[in-house]
């Protein structure tokens, strides 16, 4: 089993739709869980992290975090052809020395 | 804003020879990564950085890799005997936070070609 799984997509929504994006992941010792936007061929941009579970919310994105379940989410509101990228999952324990990322999703907004 | 620089963009090599990629971290933090990411596959961790030792190493960092600070800025990954399966993009990052692994910011890679 995968430590961290993310399905690949693509996924392609209209303008304006909201977006749900996830990953599951099997190591239970995961504190920290990121979320990343990566446009092609240049590096990966921190949208927002959360620590254990719960919610958090930063302008048209929302995180959760279920430990429970082993399942994290991003939610996009009110997506914009430019929210069109790679969204890769990543998550470390505590020492936060080695972080697994999930293999990215493909969004696709259109106009 | 601060960011992560890394040079140079594009690397092309020939097989067997030693490459140094190099990173210049933002000035106040404190931990450093190298990522490697194969084209169309996911990013994969090499190795973590913090005061001045390897914090951890990922299996794919073998003795034909090496990291080391020189000096109070810059990052440096080197590989030692470049082999064809090294080719992809290698991003450096870093972050201010202890412990956490979180708030870790990316530079926009190094290309590494090796023919």
């Amino acid at each position: 089993q995968k430590e961290v799984e993310q399905d690949p997509g693509p996924l392609s929504v209209p303008e304006g739709a909201i977006v749900s994006l996830n990953c599951t992941y099997s190591n239970s010792a995961f504190q920290y869980f990121m979320w990343y936007r990566q446009y092609s061929r240049k590096g990966p941009e921190l949208l927002m992290y959360t620590y254990s579970s719960g919610n958090k919310e930063d302008g048209r994105f929302t995180a959760q975090v279920d430990k429970s379940s082993k399942y994290i989410s991003l939610f996009i509101r009110d997506s914009q052809p430019s929210d069109s990228a790679t969204y890769l999952c990543a998550m470390s324990s505590t020492g936060g020395f080695k972080t697994i990322f999930g293999a990215g999703t493909r969004l696709f907004v259109k106009a | 804003e601060p960011e992560v620089t890394q040079t140079p963009s594009h690397q092309v090599t020939q097989m067997g020879q030693e490459v140094i990629l190099r990173c210049v971290p933002i000035s106040n933090h404190l931990y450093f990564y190298w990522y490697r990411q194969i084209l169309g596959q996911k990013v994969e961790f090499l190795v973590s950085f913090y005061n001045n030792e390897i914090s951890e190493k990922s299996e794919i960092f073998d003795d034909q890799f090496s990291v080391e600070r020189p000096d109070g800025s810059n990052f440096t990954l080197k590989i030692r005997s470049t082999k064809l399966e090294d080719s992809a993009m290698y991003f450096c990052a870093s972050s201010p936070l202890p412990l956490t692994g979180a708030e870790q910011y990316f530079g926009p890679g190094t290309r590494l070609t090796v023919t």
